[in-house]
């Protein structure tokens, strides 16, 4: 089966930097994504991660390790629109780009 | 831009009635995918399909059906609806198993089942 943790919730300081982790138990491991979901709107795709290591975005950086099942996503210099949900997900090599989804972690960007 | 468009942005509808939800994709993806988001719980897999005509069910499937008549459209139908399928409803589609490309949502349907 699959297991995805993440916060529920986190708070931060405009122009921080925040850290987002996600933990995963899952059979047959292809990649991790982030999405960041704005409160009514769609998911929108941040970063892919197949590889361990650092993949960096501007100001999102997402970290991936394989053999600890935990990945990070890291947002620099953060703004007010930051806020947002953001979701980490699982792809399994089983069914057709099967992702399998975090409960999400709610960010707030505060003055 | 991947454009994935859901025809309903809010729907409201009776215990009973058989309800449609449409999705459109405009990027002849292979893949297309049904879920639905609950507070506390996720997105959950409700079914996808990887070809015209071919459908696959996910973690959720009671209570759904879906239809793949055309590669760009994927319809869910709830059967019978009833207050539990109250939900934010989206639609997703993306390349085929083996890219690193990501799914892309289409903005939801939310439904009340009154």
């Amino acid at each position: 089966g699959q297991n995805i943790d993440q916060p529920t919730e986190m708070t931060a300081t405009e122009g921080a930097i925040v850290q987002i982790n996600c933990t995963y138990q899952t059979s047959g491991f292809n990649g991790l994504f982030w999405y960041q979901q704005h409160a009514g709107e769609a998911p929108t795709f941040l970063s892919y991660n197949v590889l361990d290591g650092l993949e960096e975005k501007g100001r999102f950086s997402s970290f991936l390790s394989r053999s600890k099942g935990y990945s990070y996503l890291l947002l620099k210099e953060l703004q007010m629109k930051d806020s947002a949900s953001y979701l980490c997900a699982v792809r399994s090599q089983t069914g057709a780009n099967n992702l399998f989804f975090g409960t999400g972690t709610r960010l707030t960007v505060i003055p | 831009d991947v454009k994935v468009t859901q025809s309903s942005r809010y729907l409201v509808k009776r215990t009973g009635e058989k309800v449609f939800l449409e999705c459109v994709q405009d990027m002849d993806h292979e893949n297309m995918f049904w879920y639905r988001q609950d507070p506390g719980l996720g997105l959950r897999l409700i079914y996808f399909s990887y070809d015209v005509k071919m459908k696959e069910k996910g973690d959720i499937p009671e209570g759904y059906s879906v239809s793949r008549e055309k590669k760009e459209r994927f319809s869910l139908i709830l059967e019978s609806a009833s207050t539990n399928q109250t939900s934010m409803y989206l639609c997703a589609s993306s390349l085929p198993l083996y890219s690193n490309q990501p799914q892309h949502f289409g903005d939801g349907t939310r439904l009340s089942i009154l």
